[in-house]
């Protein structure tokens, strides 16, 4: 199957400092990336839709100026945590939908997830 | 809104047990139900999916029937191997909302001991 990578898998970071995290389609074209936070023995949550070359879409509940998402090409989106604070620790797990693949069901490839720990 | 519920774990069965981890939804529409697995260090992989009422999805040995009438979509094993071992999402994408998004369950853990 297609693969998706994050980077990086593990990240500390103290309070108040930004990280970057990016989500990368390896080997086909993503013009949809999902982003999701899943907190331990909880469900995955997601936090907002990236479509290339426009704006991200936000859930309700999560700031849009707390986590920047950027997918400037087909094949890169990034989450950026700005400020970040103990409380924004978690993990974070990206996914892609292969438009080639076409139906509004096609499958979405995730990434491996990236452990944010904030002190 | 859309919810699923699935069974809490942990899960622990020997080697060639039965497996049924339990899985309900609530949704306005007629949404798609899947079955995702996450196995230790990597991402979710999609195992299995059923689009319609009645429909059964199978992979790998997995097999989950779509009840609409129980809203259900339980996930079974007849014969659970070592290799099995993995946290198992349920799933649906609602076409009534957008059906680019999933809603998942919260998981169940599931150890299988030689």
């Amino acid at each position: 199957g297609a693969v998706v990578s994050q980077h990086p898998s593990r990240v500390i970071c103290k309070s108040g400092t930004s990280v970057k995290i990016e989500c990368r389609s390896l080997d086909f074209q993503a013009t949809t990336m999902f982003w999701y936070r899943q907190f331990p023995k909880k469900s995955l949550m997601l936090m907002a839709t990236s479509n290339e070359g426009s704006k991200a879409t936000y859930e309700q509940g999560v700031e849009k100026d707390k986590f920047l998402i950027n997918h400037a090409s087909l094949t890169l989106s990034t989450l950026t945590v700005t400020s970040a604070h103990p409380e924004d620790s978690s993990f974070y797990i990206c996914s892609a939908r292969d438009w080639l693949a076409g139906g509004p069901y096609n499958e979405q490839f995730f990434g491996p997830g990236t452990r944010l720990t904030v002190l | 809104g859309d919810s699923v519920t699935q069974m809490e774990g942990p899960v622990t069965l020997s080697e060639e047990a039965f497996l049924t981890i339990n899985c309900t939804y609530t949704a306005t529409g007629y949404p798609s139900l899947f079955w995702y697995v996450q196995y230790p260090g990597e991402g979710l992989q999609l195992l299995l999916k059923a689009t319609k009422a009645d429909d059964k999805g199978s992979n790998k040995g997995f097999e989950a029937t779509y009840r609409k009438e129980t809203t259900s979509f339980h996930l079974e094993k007849g014969s659970v191997q070592v290799s099995d071992s993995a946290v198992y999402f349920c799933a649906l994408s609602d076409p009534g909302g957008s059906a680019r998004q999933l809603t998942f369950g919260s998981g169940t853990q599931l150890t299988v001991l030689p």
